[in-house]
């Protein structure tokens, strides 16, 4: 079992473009949440998608934005990139969120905003 | 206010000593409580988990919930080497593996 797999691992991008990050879920996971971990913070929820659909979300911008595939891996996109924007950015995946499930968490990837 | 407030530190305490590391919340709503462990460059692990009040102990680590004063705990005995990581609390109103709330994370060293 691969668990959590991100890609890319790092990235760095100009202030104004656009990045797509990729998740793929743990084997036999069909939700997942996004998180973003600035250096030396605790992650913050981004949002979690289950059945291709964006369930919850946390205090971010529409410039975030996220997609789920019916294999259940998942875009993560962000406009207009701001400096600010630069952290680690995690995906975790789980079940259902009706069930109360661990979450298992990715190596993320780190970006990078210049 | 953060919902969730953790000591920073970093904590550094010698091969052996047991360390304690704690979180204070805001929400009463949360119900589900855990702790991760990040090692630098890795995402998150999940250590111990907590539903409502209440100890749980696994090997070397307990978890201690106080929902009447808003603290959760987690206790390492026999400190190692290996621990040496960032801890990260998490709490959620609805199951553990939806929104979760994060502490800052407590950076741990242990020295041999």
């Amino acid at each position: 079992d691969a668990g959590v797999t991100q890609s890319p691992t790092h990235l760095i991008k100009t202030r104004g473009q656009q990045v797509t990050l990729r998740c793929s879920p743990k084997s036999g996971h069909d939700t997942v949440s996004w998180y973003q971990q600035a250096l030396g913070q605790g992650p913050q929820f981004i949002f979690q998608y289950y059945e291709e659909e964006e369930r919850q979300r946390g205090n971010f911008p529409d410039r975030f934005s996220g997609h789920q595939f019916p294999n259940y891996s998942s875009e993560l996109n962000v406009n207009a990139l701001l400096l600010g924007d630069s952290a680690l950015y995690l995906c975790a995946s789980s079940l259902n969120p009706g069930l109360n499930t661990e979450a298992f968490f990715g190596q993320g990837t780190r970006l990078t905003v210049v | 206010q953060k919902e969730v407030e953790q000591d920073p530190g970093p904590l550094s305490v010698p091969e052996g000593a047991i360390v304690s590391l704690n979180c204070t919340y805001s929400n009463s709503a949360f119900q589900y409580f855990m702790w991760y462990r990040q090692y630098s460059r890795k995402g998150p692990e999940l250590l111990m988990y907590t539903y409502s009040s209440g100890n749980k102990e696994d090997g070397r680590f307990t978890a201690q919930v106080d929902k009447s004063s808003k603290y959760i705990s987690l206790f390492i005995r026999d400190s190692q080497p290996s621990d040496s990581a960032t801890y990260l609390c998490a709490m959620s109103p609805y199951n553990q593996g939806g929104k979760l709330i994060f502490g800052q994370g407590t950076e741990l060293s242990v020295k041999p």
